[in-house]
């Protein structure tokens, strides 16, 4: 199985922060890579899939880049809604699987 | 709109069974693969399992493997899930996931619903 290390695994920020979040692969998975925001007790909302495309509807604030092994999310201006986790995907190899996830805190 | 509402989970014995079910709507059911994903209390995501669009193909994960069936029924854009051999280590929220393009592209979630093991 591919392994997904997140980093880091939280993080304190204030508003209007920039915040980056990385996700690394164990072996290449090309862009097939999606980030996911989840609220306590909520559903995973999808932010970015193939690597660095921004779902609609989504806040440009947020962004993703990367390809192969090593990818990022940045939020570029923290806003208040924005306090969540964050998980990656990658769905290049069977079976799919997600980083451990990145708290981002107050 | 996209809906994917979930229902059927609660406490069971070790050992026991237990079918969840998602209830489609906002899109041709019948289209995209389906997976179920887990969350453990406090834990992150784990993939469960996943079913094509007809209902011909399915995956599971290992730790699930000959202990759980997923099913569809696309005449009535129903998922389900049925859990046999129940563990401890089975509780979690259950979210299905619909995929968009490929299997594993998940693009919209259900809110969940809690399945507790425990005697």
């Amino acid at each position: 199985d591919i392994q997904m290390t997140q980093s880091p695994s939280s993080l304190s920020a204030s508003v209007g922060d920039r915040v980056t979040i990385t996700c690394r692969a164990s072996q290449g998975i090309r862009n097939d890579l999606g980030w996911y925001q989840q609220k306590p007790g909520k559903a995973p909302k999808r932010l970015i899939y193939a690597a660095s495309t921004l779902q609609s509807g989504v806040p440009s604030r947020f962004s993703g880049s990367g390809s192969g092994t090593e990818f990022t999310l940045t939020i570029s201006s923290l806003q208040p809604e924005d306090f969540a986790t964050y998980y990656c995907l990658q769905h290049n190899s069977y079976p799919p699987t997600f980083g451990q996830g990145t708290k981002v805190e107050i | 709109e996209v809906q994917l509402l979930e229902s059927g989970g609660g406490l069971v014995q070790p050992g026991g069974s237990l079918r969840l079910s998602c209830a489609a709507s906002g899109f041709t059911f019948s289209k995209y693969a389906m997976s179920w994903v887990r969350q453990a209390p406090g834990k992150g995501l784990e993939w469960v399992s996943a079913i094509s669009g007809s209902g011909g193909g399915t995956y599971y994960a290992d730790s699930v493997q000959g202990r759980f069936t997923i099913s569809r029924d696309n005449s009535k854009n129903t998922l389900y899930l049925q859990m046999n051999s129940l563990r401890a280590e089975d509780t979690a929220v259950y979210f299905c996931a619909k995929s968009g393009s490929g299997w594993f592209l998940f693009d919209y979630w259900g809110q969940g619903t809690q399945v507790t093991v425990s005697s």
